[in-house]
């Protein structure tokens, strides 16, 4: 079955830089767009970005504004996301997705920024 | 001015229907199409239950099944459950010269 396992969250100071990673199982990864969604405590899911199965081909929300870049490996079966200037208002869980429709989702990893 | 409005709450007694409108707003008809549908209980990860307005993966419950009218889409929950109990958010997504993808604000379900 489809498994989504993502991991790198953590608390980090307002400024820094993380990386969050999603390993997939059980599909074929090389031929699926990813996706990242968030949902900040007491806030509704928020659509992050998508990379298509061709690596060079992404798309942001407006809000991301140059800090957040996506990324995959497929040779690793694994989705990144790379996100520099944290800020606090980037608390959230983070949440990576597979297919057009956003077909499967993982559990999601917590990223804490402190001020 | 969000994309996609949802109703920030809904309730029902077990058994009962109930029904969640998403309204794409007037601004952006035609650039939003195809309406999905997520439920998402507290600590769990979101989880898809309708595509494409009306279209139900393999696994989920009968008992729900969307619509459309005009420019607002609807979830529709019959015999609601205890477990029933959730965040539920519409999700679109817009093509052209980039590809963006928006949510509802979430509609929470209480279960009386």
């Amino acid at each position: 079955q489809v498994q989504l396992v993502e991991s790198g969250g953590g608390v980090v100071q307002s400024g820094r830089s993380l990386r969050l990673s999603c390993a997939a199982a059980g599909f074929t990864f090389s031929s699926s767009p990813m996706h990242w969604v968030r949902r900040a405590p007491g806030k509704g899911l928020e659509w992050v970005a998508i990379i298509l199965s061709d690596e060079n081909i992404t798309y942001y929300a407006e809000f991301v504004k140059g800090r957040f870049t996506i990324s995959r490996d497929n040779s690793k079966n694994t989705l990144y996301l790379d996100i520099s200037s944290l800020r606090p208002d980037d608390t959230s869980f983070y949440y990576c997705s597979s297919g057009t429709q956003l077909d499967y989702w993982g559990q999601g990893t917590l990223v804490t920024v402190s001020s | 001015q969000s994309a996609l409005t949802q109703p920030a709450s809904v309730s029902g007694s077990p058994g009962q229907t109930v029904t969640i409108s998403c309204t794409v707003a007037s601004s952006y008809i035609g650039h939003y199409n195809l309406v999905s549908w997520f439920q998402q209980h507290p600590g769990k990860a979101p989880k898809l239950l309708i595509f494409a307005f009306d279209s139900r993966p393999s696994g989920v419950s009968r008992r729900f099944s969307g619509s459309k009218s005009d420019n607002t889409a609807s979830l529709t929950i019959s015999g609601l459950q205890a477990e029933d109990e959730a965040d539920y958010f519409c999700s679109s997504y817009a093509t052209g010269p980039t590809l963006n993808y928006v949510f509802g604000g979430g509609t929470r379900v209480t279960v009386l």
